[in-house]
């Protein structure tokens, strides 16, 4: 899992309510990305960091805001939960090192919006 | 723009079987391919990649994949199917294109492997 943590691991909310999910990493990687995971749609990226405070937006960044104060840490925000934002959703670094170009993902947080 | 097709969304095979999961891409310039598996509630695993060099790739679990630049596929393949392997199997490309690191993937192809 190349030190990708994510929490929480699983969330209820109700619509209308702010929601933050928290992408940790050790490895001091530049890259990292938030992608939802749903049916019939495989993975779609939100957001990506190429850096400390340099990110950039996905596919299906709409509703979403992200933040990085720090290499380890990639915080994604849903200002105001919605039920189409249901889904599960992975962080994910990209090594730059010649020779390991791909991708590692975290566990996965399940968010369930009422 | 840079694209993935993955045109099963789902394989059966009996055990023992060879199989095949198809992956379909389109790009401008020199392809970076990738294969990832996703077992239940897990994240995605790296099985394999083709960057350059060899057309026929080989990765984890015995799986492999042929690059065919002609027909701009990169199947994945393996020679004896277990029930092991039944999962759900992500082709992947990064994007050259833009200078970034993102990747685009495909839908996803279920693979069911019956005993």
């Amino acid at each position: 899992d190349a030190g990708i943590t994510q929490s929480p691991r699983h969330k209820v909310t109700e619509t209308g309510t702010p929601v933050t999910l928290r992408c940790h990493q050790t490895e001091n990687h530049r890259y990292m990305y938030w992608y939802r995971q749903d049916p019939g749609h495989g993975l779609r990226l939100i957001h990506y960091s190429y850096g400390v405070k340099d990110t950039d937006k996905g596919e299906v960044s709409d509703g979403y805001s992200v933040s990085r104060s720090k290499t380890e840490d990639f915080l994604l925000t849903l200002e105001s939960a919605t039920s189409s934002q249901t889904s599960v959703y992975f962080c994910a670094i990209s090594p730059e090192r010649t020779g390991e170009e791909t991708q590692y993902f975290g566990p996965g947080t399940r968010l369930l919006v009422l | 723009a840079q694209s993935v097709a993955q045109p099963e969304d789902q394989v059966n095979v009996a055990e023992g079987n060879p199989l095949t999961v198809k992956c379909t891409y389109s790009v401008s310039g020199n392809p970076y391919l990738f294969w990832y598996v996703q077992y239940p509630n897990r994240g995605l695993q790296f099985l394999l990649k083709y960057i350059t060099g060899d057309n026929l790739v080989k990765g984890s679990y015995g799986f492999e994949a042929e690059f065919n630049k002609s027909q701009t596929s990169f199947h994945l393949k393996k020679p004896s199917a277990l029930v092991s392997d039944s999962a759900l199997y992500f082709c992947a490309v990064r994007d050259t294109d833009s200078g970034t690191y993102k990747y685009i993937f495909g839908t996803g192809t279920r693979l069911k492997v019956l005993a």
